[in-house]
């Protein structure tokens, strides 16, 4: 089935930028979504990327995709301490269930 | 626009009670989704609606996990008797015909003792 991998930690100082990594194994996804989780509050659509795109920026986000090596990656551009939460990797390939497929989240953890 | 809205937020229950969480998703958005969250993961899909029809709920536990979305807006996900190991966050997710997005609720925090 469809695994989508991500680091659980990556600690950052303020004002560096953050790069969120994430591997995934279905070659079928079409779409790839970044969503951020703050503490007790659910999930908030950062970005996506559509699979024949390799790059996509937006303010201080850069997503770059290596649809060879199934590698997805997010930037975040001088990181504040408001960025700090669960960074969540998910794709979608369609098919019957139409969900997403989530990876374990990376908590990015900011640094004074 | 108001986003997904999920009550309650919060429920602690006992275990063998039944508990109910209702989604309420965008306006216009035809499919509606429903996600597990266990602690330390991320979600994992248990149903999607198309308007009031149920087109997948393979990973839905039907022994003790029902729901329904009538007349295609609202939808409830029950579960009855609930277990120690269905403590989670429950989240709702709307998506509007031909986009890409799926957007989500603030989820329900549910403890069971």
């Amino acid at each position: 089935g469809e695994d989508v991998e991500q680091s659980l930690f990556l600690s950052v100082r303020e004002g560096d930028s953050s790069v969120i990594n994430c591997t995934y194994t279905d070659s079928s996804s079409t779409y790839l979504y970044w969503y951020k989780q703050e503490p007790g509050a659910g999930l908030q659509l950062l970005t996506y990327i559509f699979s024949n795109m390799d790059m996509k920026q937006d303010q201080r986000l850069t997503v770059l995709l290596n649809k060879k090596d199934k590698h997805l990656s997010l930037r975040i551009a001088d990181t504040q301490t408001g960025d700090s939460a669960i960074y969540f990797c998910a794709e979608y390939s369609g098919g019957g269930a139409d969900g997403l497929t989530f990876g374990k989240g990376t908590h990015l953890i900011i640094q004074p | 626009e108001a986003g997904v809205v999920q009550s309650p937020r919060y429920k602690i229950i006992e275990k063998k009670q039944p508990v109910a969480f209702w989604c309420n998703p965008i306006s216009g958005h035809n499919t509606l989704y429903w996600y597990l969250q266990n602690l330390g993961q991320g979600p994992e899909l248990l149903i999607r609606y198309e308007n009031e029809e149920a087109v997948d709920d393979s990973q839905l536990p039907k022994d003790r996990f029902s729901a329904e979305r009538l007349k295609g807006v609202d939808s409830t996900l029950k579960i009855q008797p609930a277990e120690l190991g269905d403590s989670a966050v429950y989240l709702c997710a709307s998506r509007k015909d031909y986009q890409e997005t799926q957007y989500f609720g603030p989820g329900t925090r549910l403890l069971v003792l």
